[in-house]
């Protein structure tokens, strides 16, 4: 079965503070994704990322970066000099092996609130 | 691209009667799209997997007579909620996924209170 763990329940930091929310996963696939998604206080979930498991490579992309490492099973998402706007709920996310019906297992998802 | 609409965006209504949420694709075809159900500060939980021109797929303890869905055409999936009840109260989102890819696009969601 598949499992996403984001330990951390809520963070807060100051404005230009950079921040990493951590994200550990299970499977026993070979072949799967995974993803970060934002979910403002509006409630629509915004895609992030997607990274696939044959790719460890890292990724920037402004101020945001993901550091995946297979070994130990993690994808890593930080935010550098953090932001107001930032302030959202962050969702971790496995995919099953690609297929018509793959589904996605989500973490429990981290609080990020930004101070001014 | 990769649009992905919900209607309506809220709705209150009365226990006992049914309620329907629109999904739509707006600049894709979608063949398979999903429904979630989120609590308030909650993850999100697959209710069930929608495919095109054939009967939803759902998950283990969700009921399928109290939550239908039909997937018409692929650009519009709806979720209609029969006999609703104060508990079926939630944030329902649908997501969308393109054909032959592994990303799914999200609905803003449909905020539903039962009184």
């Amino acid at each position: 079965a598949q499992k996403v763990t984001q330990a951390q329940t809520e963070i807060s930091v100051v404005e230009k503070e950079d921040v990493t929310l951590d994200c550990v996963y299970e499977t026993r696939d070979t072949t799967y994704y995974l993803f970060w998604y934002k979910q403002p206080p509006s409630g629509e979930l915004v895609f992030l990322i997607r990274r696939n498991s044959f790719d460890e490579q890292n990724e920037i992309s402004g101020r945001y970066s993901w550091n995946f490492q297979k070994s130990t099973s993690s994808f890593n998402f930080t935010i550098t000099a953090s932001q107001v706007v930032d302030s959202a709920v962050y969702f971790c996310a496995l995919s099953e092996p690609p297929g018509a019906n793959s589904k996605l297992t989500f973490g429990k998802g981290i609080t990020l609130s930004v101070r001014p | 691209g990769a649009v992905v609409s919900q209607h309506p965006s809220w709705v209150i209504c009365k226990s006992g009667t049914s309620v329907k949420i629109e999904c739509r694709s707006l600049d894709f075809q979608a063949t398979t799209m999903f429904w979630y159900r989120q609590f308030p500060k909650q993850s999100l939980m697959l209710m069930a997997t929608s495919n095109e021109g054939s009967k939803a797929t759902y998950e283990q303890g969700v009921e399928k007579d109290k939550f239908l869905i039909n997937h018409a055409s692929l650009t519009l999936s709806t979720l209609t909620v029969t006999s609703a009840h104060p508990e079926d109260s939630s944030f329902y989102i649908c997501s969308a996924r393109l054909p032959g890819a592994d990303t799914q696009y999200f609905g803003p969601g449909t905020r539903l209170t039962v009184l």
